[in-house]
């Protein structure tokens, strides 16, 4: 159970062109998700949270209006990177959280990760 | 100070060793604690979750957490040449109910 996809899995695009990327709960339903960005060598950062049918909260310095995401459902989450450029190519992954039983809080499913490429 | 800290490693630790992970955290209200697994170039899995003061096992993992210290390590007995990858600490923050991820330590168990 808690399986979290996500598409695509890779993808190259051109300088300037818009790109989406899909977060899926597979197996239940995630009272949130989250879009992380992930440099090589380097820890995740947040970059949003992301509840259903509300506005996404961006951590600071994440452009709003650059990574924009859409929460249409319980299962599913959308980041589109607008008008990408080569130094936003990175490994994007999100994740979607489930309240397990004897949890306080909780707890955080990654997705497989989506490589971006801009060149 | 940090809301999560680990050391960055590397930790190298021969084969058939026990390999033992540490985190430290601020927030003294936490209540939950996290244990993920990240190959390189692959997203994090969780490994172990963590609720209550002692030890927790599962299989080769044993999760420690030890709240009035505000310490939670993670020990891999007969490490494997597989468990060779970064190992991330999350732990939640009552103040706005977040997850909260340390940076990882680097594992590298040696053949």
């Amino acid at each position: 159970g808690a399986v979290v996809s996500q598409h695509p899995s890779r993808v190259i695009c051109k300088s300037g062109t818009s790109v989406k990327i899909e977060c899926r709960s597979l197996d239940f339903q995630a009272t949130t998700m989250f879009w992380y960005r992930q440099f090589p060598k380097q820890s995740l950062m947040l970059m949003a949270t992301s509840n259903e049918g509300s506005k996404a909260t961006y951590e600071q310095g994440v452009e709003k209006d650059k990574f924009l995401i859409n929460h249409a459902s319980l299962t599913l989450s959308t980041l589109t990177v607008t008008s990408a450029h080569p130094e936003d190519s990175s490994f994007y992954i999100c994740s979607a959280s489930l309240r397990t039983s004897g949890g306080a809080t909780d707890t955080q499913y990654f997705g497989p990760g989506t490589r971006l490429t801009v060149l | 100070q940090k809301e999560v800290e680990q050391n960055s490693g590397p930790l190298s630790v021969p084969e058939g060793a026990i390999a033992s992970l540490n985190c430290t955290y601020s927030d003294r209200g936490s209540q939950s604690f996290f244990w993920y697994r990240q190959y390189s170039g692959k997203s994090p899995e969780l490994i172990m979750s963590i609720y209550s003061n002692g030890d927790k096992e599962d299989g080769r993992f044993t999760a420690q957490l030890n709240k009035a210290s505000q310490y939670v390590s993670l020990l891999i007995r007969d490490s494997q040449p597989s468990d060779s990858a970064t190992y991330l600490c999350a732990v939640n923050t009552l103040r706005d109910d977040k997850i909260i991820f340390g940076k990882g330590t680097r594992l590298h168990i040696l053949p």
